[in-house]
């Protein structure tokens, strides 16, 4: 079965600290896959994705990702956290070969930045 | 670029009337568009799947006469919740896809009394 896991529910960090937050998948094939943020009330907004090629991605908002096959991994990070970067962050999967499939999105991880 | 506008953002109506959701493509022509609800806390659950020119697919569970979908355009997309009700309160989400990559409207904020 395809899915998403993202194993933290809250994460809290203190600003200027490092961040990774952790996804998971299971899918057939290597998917394409993304890392959304949503501030409350608010909309998705794409922070980065990773369709093939150089598995270390780079995002918006000083964001990067690395794609890890073996482990079906797709971790986010961040080496310096700023307190507007407190929201949530979804990680999610899309078919590959750029078919306009459904995602499958984690569950969520909350982030809460300290001062 | 690939931005996507919802309107409106927030609706409160009484219960029994049916309520319109927009989701437009602004800068991009979109063939699929997706539509979305979301529990608080909780993740996005697809409702189904918008199709310029066709009928939508709707996810299981998902009452199709109760959610009206239309997509008439390459650049609009419709959600009609009819006869609402208290339970169909909601924040509902939109998302049209480009090359692969969903780009989200910013959501509406569905109260129903």
């Amino acid at each position: 079965a395809q899915s998403v896991t993202q194993p933290d529910i809250h994460i809290t960090v203190s600003e200027g600290a490092s961040l990774e937050l952790r996804c998971n998948y299971s899918y057939g094939a290597t998917p394409y896959l993304f890392w959304y943020v949503q501030s409350p009330g608010q909309g998705l907004q794409l922070l980065l994705k990773y369709f093939s090629g150089d598995t270390l991605v780079q995002g918006i908002k000083g964001f990067e990702a690395e794609f890890k096959r073996s482990q079906s991994s797709f971790n986010l990070r961040k080496p310096s956290v700023h307190w507007s970067d407190a929201a949530e962050y979804f990680c999610a999967v899309g078919p590959p070969g750029g078919s306009q499939g459904n995602l499958i999105f984690g569950k969520g991880t909350k982030l809460s930045v300290k001062p | 670029g690939a931005v996507v506008s919802q309107h409106p953002s927030r609706v409160i109506c009484k219960s029994g009337t049916s309520v319109k959701i927009e989701c437009r493509s602004l800068d991009f022509q979109a063939t699929t568009m997706f539509w979305y609800r979301q529990f608080p806390k909780q993740s996005l659950m697809l409702m189904a799947t918008s199709n310029e020119g066709s009928k939508a697919t709707y996810e299981q569970g998902v009452e199709k006469d109760k959610f009206l979908i239309n997509h008439a355009s390459l650049t609009l997309s419709t959600l009609t919740v009819t006869s609402a009700h208290p339970e169909d309160s909601s924040f509902y989400i939109c998302s049209a896809a480009l090359t692969g990559t969903q780009h989200f409207g910013d959501g509406t904020r569905l109260s129903i009394l």
